[in-house]
């Protein structure tokens, strides 16, 4: 059974750029959240999608968009990068069962912005 | 106030100790309690969950919540130099969507 898997898993970019990174989820999970992790620090909340739509957003800036694809994956896109963007982005990916949902990391990507 | 703390450490233990890792949240509404193990350069693994007040045992490892002084624990038995890594406290304000974390206690457990 493949766990959450991301694409790339290294990234570098220079200010301006654009980047996409993409997330396959765990079989049987329906939902995917973003999460961007600075050294030293806990993952923050991008976002969450469910059922192709956003379902809840964390305090990130518009530049952070993201899209869920009908066979579950996903993909977050940042424009206009700069320097401060450089992190590991997390994909975590989760279904509901009874009254909870456990969310499950796959191996990040991690991205350099010069 | 942060919504999730943690002591950062270190957290340094002998081998066959006890490891106690803390953290205190201040949303009195929150729901869902997780700890997540991160070794360094890796992603988060989940360790534990816990939603009911009380202590929940899973091998070595023993999560316990109360909601009233709004602090969830971590306790790990017989440590072992593998457990040496970032231990993240998450804590989910509804039974799921947006995880807020502490920023990690790291432990050290020396043989």
């Amino acid at each position: 059974d493949a766990g959450v898997t991301q694409s790339p898993t290294h990234l570098i970019k220079t200010r301006g750029q654009q980047v996409t990174l993409r997330c396959s989820p765990k079989s049987g999970h329906d939902t995917v959240s973003w999460y961007q992790q600075a050294l030293g620090q806990g993952p923050q909340f991008i976002f969450q999608y469910y059922e192709e739509e956003e379902r809840q957003r964390g305090n990130f800036p518009d530049r952070f968009s993201g899209h869920q694809f009908p066979n579950y994956s996903s993909e977050l896109n940042v424009n206009a990068l700069l320097l401060g963007d450089s992190a590991l982005y997390l994909c975590a990916s989760s279904f509901w069962q009874d009254r909870s949902e456990t969310q499950y990391f796959g191996p990040g990507t991690r991205l350099l912005v010069l | 106030q942060k919504e999730v703390e943690q002591n950062s450490g270190p957290l340094s233990v002998p081998e066959g100790a006890i490891a106690s890792l803390n953290c205190t949240y201040s949303d009195r509404g929150s729901q869902s309690f997780f700890w997540y193990r991160q070794y360094s350069g890796k992603s988060p693994e989940l360790i534990m969950f816990i939603y009911s007040n009380g202590d929940k045992e899973d091998g070595r490892f023993t999560a316990q919540l109360n909601k009233a002084s709004q602090y969830v624990s971590l306790l790990i038995r017989d440590s072992q130099p593998s457990d040496s890594a970032t231990y993240l406290c998450a804590v989910n304000r509804n039974q799921g969507g947006k995880l807020i974390f502490g920023q990690g206690t790291e432990l050290s457990v020396k043989p």
